[in-house]
Formats: C-alpha cells, sequence, structure tokens
C-alpha cells in the first residue's frame, strides 16, 4: 500500500535560517505529491504540489522537487520567518479511480525571532 | 480551489449522545472526504461520500459509529455516534475534483467529549 514518512519534529529554527524537511514515498503507480500547512487552530492549507517526476512545487518561498528515483519530496526554504511556524504535512495520492490522499506524520516547526 | 465550510466550529458534548457535523462546498464537486485528526496526530480518512451512493469507509471506521450523508454535490455531514472521551479530536471534510489532484480542507470540527 502507499505510505509517507517525513522527518520527524519538533524542528525549530532562528529567523532567516534554511529549512528542509525531509520526505520519501512508497507508492503504486505515479503519484502526485503534496505539502499541506496547517498554522495553529485552523484547518490544513495546500502549499504546493507536483505530480510527475522532476516536477518543482512552489509557493511562498517554499519549494519541493518530486524525486522519482529517491521517491523523495523534501520540503525547503531558503530563509524562514516566525510567521512560518506550523505542522507540515507530505501527502501523496496515487493514481487510478483512487482519489484517497495519504499523509505523513506530520513536522511541527517553530521559527523563533 | 473550493471555498468550504463546516459546522458547528466546535462542541463540548458528553459521552454516549450524538453530533452531526455539516460540510457545505461553494460549488458542485464530484468527491468528499472525511478525516479525524487526534490531538497531535496527522489526519486519517474515515470515509469517501459519494452523491447518491452509500459512503465508503476505511478499516477501523464503521457506518454505525460514523453514518454519513451525501444528498447532493455541494454538501454531507457526518455524525459522530454514541460518543466517548476517545473520538475527541478534529473533524475535517475535504474535498477532490479527480484521481491524484489535491484536495481543499474545511476549517475543522473541533470535538471534546466530556
Amino acid at each position: 500500500g502507499n505510505s509517507v514518512t517525513q522527518m520527524e519534529g519538533p524542528v525549530t529554527l532562528s529567523e532567516e535560517a534554511f529549512l528542509t524537511i525531509n520526505c520519501t514515498y512508497t507508492a503504486t503507480g505515479y503519484p502526485s505529491l503534496f505539502w499541506y500547512v496547517q498554522y495553529p487552530g485552523e484547518g490544513l492549507q495546500l502549499l504546493l504540489k507536483a505530480t510527475k517526476a522532476d516536477d518543482k512545487g512552489s509557493n511562498k518561498g517554499f519549494e519541493a522537487t518530486y524525486r522519482k528515483e529517491t521517491t523523495s519530496f523534501h520540503l525547503e526554504k531558503g530563509s524562514v520567518q516566525v510567521s512560518d511556524s506550523a505542522v507540515y504535512f507530505c501527502a501523496l495520492s496515487s493514481g487510478g479511480s483512487n482519489y484517497k490522499l495519504t499523509f505523513g506524520k506530520g513536522t511541527l516547526l517553530t521559527v523563533n525571532p | 480551489s473550493a471555498v468550504i465550510s463546516q459546522k458547528p466550529s466546535r462542541d463540548i458534548c458528553q459521552r454516549g449522545t450524538s453530533l452531526t457535523i455539516q460540510c457545505q462546498v461553494d460549488s458542485q464537486v464530484t468527491m468528499m472526504f472525511w478525516y479525524r485528526q487526534q490531538p497531535g496526530q496527522s489526519l486519517t480518512l474515515i470515509a469517501t461520500a459519494n452523491q447518491g451512493s452509500e459512503a465508503t469507509y476505511e478499516s477501523g471506521f464503521v457506518i454505525d459509529k460514523f453514518p454519513i450523508s451525501r444528498p447532493n454535490l455541494t454538501f454531507s455531514t457526518l455524525t459522530v455516534s454514541n460518543m466517548s472521551p476517545e473520538d475527541s479530536s478534529i473533524y475535517l471534510c475535504s474535498v477532490g475534483r479527480e484521481a491524484r489532484a489535491e484536495q481543499y480542507f474545511g476549517p475543522g470540527t473541533r470535538l471534546t467529549v466530556t
């Protein structure tokens, strides 16, 4: 079956530091890959996505590249801000008629001023 | 994208009672989903709600405990029945338009069972 493994948190950084949150996956077929963000007390928001190998998703300074050879989709940001403090979830959706999203366990990021 | 609202946003309920959560979307969508997020945990899919047919439940979730309705393409309800403190969670609905595509989430319903 499908699974997503992401870096255990929590992650604590200082403002303007470089961020990497690792995500690897196991899936049948050719999945689409996503990063979602959940700010405190809120629902999930789609941060970025990639639908095929070598695609790069980007949004709000965050980037992730779909690496089929390493089955990875690591999230990066060059300079984090306090407002980036949130829980980040890596997720995938596989092909065929299956709409189901499979989530990783989430990584709590805290950015200190 | 889609704009999704949920009611109620939060509730505190006594054990043994039931709560129905509503999910409304601003446009017609094929697939609606219900997830549970237990405190400090990731999301677990409860069921997929298809308009005009029975919901499809994931392993570990049953219709008697979590009955779902999907009367049209913009609305769904999830009922949490005969609640116990273990049902204290955030319940989120989401919508999807096609296979392998992103889902959009509602703000969630924070349920506390005492």
